[in-house]
């Protein structure tokens, strides 16, 4: 069974940083492309940004209020995704979730599986 | 910034058919923008119904059902159940990017 389990959450203060993993599992990590995806309490789902296989390139893509501040990688030979949060603001706390990226827009393997999520906290 | 916009709330009677919409700020929604479908119920992760349009996993009760509607990709639910109360939320490629609806609280009472 794939499992996708995320940790590194917390409490962090305005302007500090913070670093996510995501441990998988199930699945031939080093073929898939990963995207980390957050939800802010009481709000709808947000695509952070997405890690493509390194046979595809290990191109990183991101949403706009994070390019710049959050960076995506991964270590093929640990099957773990990171995501690494710098310069947070109060606006990014949510829960993070690592979830599978299909090769292709339209994948049936694109967000179909997903972990349980760590919730970071942003505040003074 | 591309907006992708759903009905915040809707509301079904048990046994009743329900759509659910998303729409593009960029204009109409086709079968290039790949849409998917997810379910969300509370403190649970989103699970996956359809991707590419119309396709399902297999899943996915038979009572779901992703379309193309008058410029927007529809979800709809037929003879709704209980346990079909819950969040749902939208999914647009735009090239590399992806883009998540606001999500629909669906009510079936």
């Amino acid at each position: 069974d794939v499992q996708l389990v995320e940790s590194g959450g917390g409490l962090v203060k305005p302007g500090g940083s913070l670093r996510l993993s995501c441990s998988a599992s199930g699945f031939t990590f080093n073929n898939a492309w990963m995207s980390w995806v957050r939800q802010a309490p009481g709000w709808g789902l947000e695509w952070v940004g997405r890690i493509k296989s390194e046979s595809d390139g290990g191109t990183t893509d991101y949403a706009a209020p994070v390019k710049d501040r959050f960076t995506i990688s991964r270590d093929d030979s640990k099957n773990t995704l990171f995501l690494q949060m710098n310069s947070l603001k109060t606006e990014d706390t949510a829960v993070y979730y690592c979830t599978t990226d299909g090769g292709y827009n339209g994948s049936p393997w694109g967000f179909q599986h997903w972990g349980q999520g760590t919730l970071v906290a942003v505040s003074s | 910034q591309t907006v992708v916009t759903q009905e915040p709330s809707l509301t079904v009677s048990p046994g009743g058919t329900v759509t659910l919409t998303c729409a593009s700020s960029t204009g109409a929604v086709t079968s290039a923008y790949c849409p998917a479908w997810f379910q969300q119920k509370p403190g649970q992760a989103p699970r996956a119904l359809i991707y590419d349009t119309s396709n399902t996993h297999s899943w996915t009760p038979a009572r779901f059902s992703g379309s193309l509607l008058g410029g927007k990709a529809a979800l709809t639910l037929s003879g709704v159940q209980p346990e079909d109360e819950a969040e749902y939320h939208c999914l647009l490629y735009y090239g590399a990017a992806r883009v998540f609806g606001g999500g629909t609280k669906l009510t079936v009472l």
